[in-house]
């Protein structure tokens, strides 16, 4: 079984200050591991993937993540947070093997204050 | 086409009715995936297609739900007898490869309301 947990409903940060959106998962084997983000009535927009290689992944508009295996996270972060961040962010893992399926963690909204 | 595209984007019917959701993806993409989203919830897997066959059916809640892909490409979802709860955005994905390592690309979604 696959799982992901995104422990925050709700992340606030003031714009220009760091962010991070935190995930941890479950996969038995070796994980891949994605980061989505959703803007209002439209669907979910990539922004990066740990697949294997380098912890740390950069991806689109700045954002990054660190791949963490000893605490089975791997969290979103961006140095310095604008307002049009503020949006739903969806983690996603799936195994190395077997199941091609991914699983969504139930998302956390991004609110970017000015 | 340059993305996945969903038809319709919103979809009312009366408890009952028949609906079907179109997903047309990314030329060439082989594997195709359909999710429910409730509100206030992350997707929730359907169906998994690879090619014309559907290599995983796991998420499919019952028997009223059916999807199919006769060509490889465009995807129906069907449901039967609908009812209230299936109210939800249906989103459909497609990857380039059957393992996804380079990411799911997203449609903007089915928004269904049952009344």
């Amino acid at each position: 079984a696959q799982s992901v947990a995104q422990p925050e409903d709700q992340v606030n940060v003031a714009e220009g200050n760091p962010l991070t959106v935190k995930c941890t998962y479950s996969v038995s084997g070796n994980p891949y591991l994605f980061w989505y983000v959703q803007y209002p009535n439209r669907g979910l927009q990539f922004l990066l993937k740990y697949i294997t290689g380098d912890n740390l992944v950069k991806g689109s508009y700045g954002f990054e993540a660190e791949f963490n295996k000893s605490q089975t996270s791997f969290h979103l972060k961006k140095p310095s947070a604008l307002v049009s961040d503020s949006a739903l962010y969806f983690c996603a893992v799936r195994t190395s093997g077997g199941s091609y399926i991914p699983t969504f963690g139930r998302g956390t909204s991004l609110i970017v204050h000015p | 086409g340059a993305g996945v595209s969903q038809t319709p984007s919103n979809k009312v019917t009366e408890k009952g009715k028949y609906v079907e959701l179109r997903c047309d993806p990314i030329s060439g993409h082989t594997a195709l995936y359909w999710y429910r989203q409730s509100l206030g919830q992350g997707p929730e897997f359907l169906i998994y297609f690879q090619g014309t066959g559907a290599a995983d059916d796991s998420g499919l809640p019952n028997d009223r739900f059916f999807a199919v892909r006769p060509e490889g490409s465009v995807s129906t979802l069907k449901i039967q007898r609908t009812e209230r709860g299936d109210s939800a955005v249906y989103l459909c994905a497609s990857s380039s490869e059957a393992g996804g390592w380079g990411g799911y690309t997203f449609g903007s979604g089915t928004r269904l309301t049952v009344v």
